[in-house]
């Protein structure tokens, strides 16, 4: 199985600031011959399903704020909230599903400072 | 609307069977991948396994292979996630999500289905 490994495991972030986290994969999630990351970021509530946000690595999926970002490439991969707001208090998992096993990272804690 | 309904929230005793189910509505439930994820108590997400209504092709994480049985009904758009033998480690919250092929992004979420495995 390609293991999924998120930094940090919490973290936070004052206000209006600006929250990364990053998404480290054991083996590329590139497939190249269509140059497309099979990465996507999820955000989890307490008490809901994860929420998708990104998918394709830097798609962002109808709906979701454009303060929400994803970047990187085969195996390095970061979630950008440029503006930390209240309601993005949550927990966020990054998943790849180039495989049959769709893995997930272990989650990062989001919090307001 | 792709809509995924998960059946409702269980009590069961160890050694106990149980099957649990995902109804899928509008889209076509035999051309969508369907997959299963647990959740245990203030824990992450993990991959069980994922079938193809259209023709029960079935894979599994090796994590969950032989412990779990993934089925589907296309005659009611119904996936089901089934035990023979519940174990007080089986408690968990287990949502079954949707895609249109094997390796392509996530559509939908079910609601969850919380399972309770306690003598």
């Amino acid at each position: 199985d390609i293991v999924m490994t998120q930094s940090p495991d919490s973290l936070a972030v004052s206000l209006g600031e600006r929250a990364t986290i990053n998404c480290k994969s054991s083996q590329s999630v590139l497939f190249n011959s269509k140059n497309q990351n099979y990465l996507a970021w999820y955000q989890q509530k307490p008490g809901q399903p994860p929420k998708l946000l990104i998918y394709w690595a830097s798609t962002r999926e109808s709906g979701v704020p454009d303060r929400f970002s994803g970047s990187g490439s085969g195996t390095d991969f970061t979630l950008t909230i440029s503006s930390l707001q209240a309601e993005d208090v949550a927990v966020y998992y990054c998943q790849q599903y180039y495989t049959t096993v769709r893995t997930f990272g272990q989650g990062t804690k989001v919090e307001i400072k | 609307e792709v809509q995924l309904v998960q059946s409702g929230a269980e009590v069961k005793k160890p050694g106990e069977s149980l099957k649990i189910s995902c109804k899928g509505s509008g889209y076509s439930f035999t051309s969508y991948w369907i997959g299963w994820v647990r959740q245990m108590p203030g824990k992450g997400l993990e991959w069980m396994g994922i079938i193809y209504p259209g023709d029960s092709d079935t894979r599994y994480s090796p994590s969950f292979q032989g412990q779990v049985t993934i089925s589907a009904d296309k005659s009611i758009s119904t996936a089901n996630l089934q035990w023979s033998s519940l174990k007080a480690s089986d408690t968990a919250t287990y949502y079954c999500v949707t895609s249109q092929g094997v390796t392509t992004p996530t559509l939908k979420w079910g609601q969850g289905t919380l399972v309770t495995v306690s003598s």
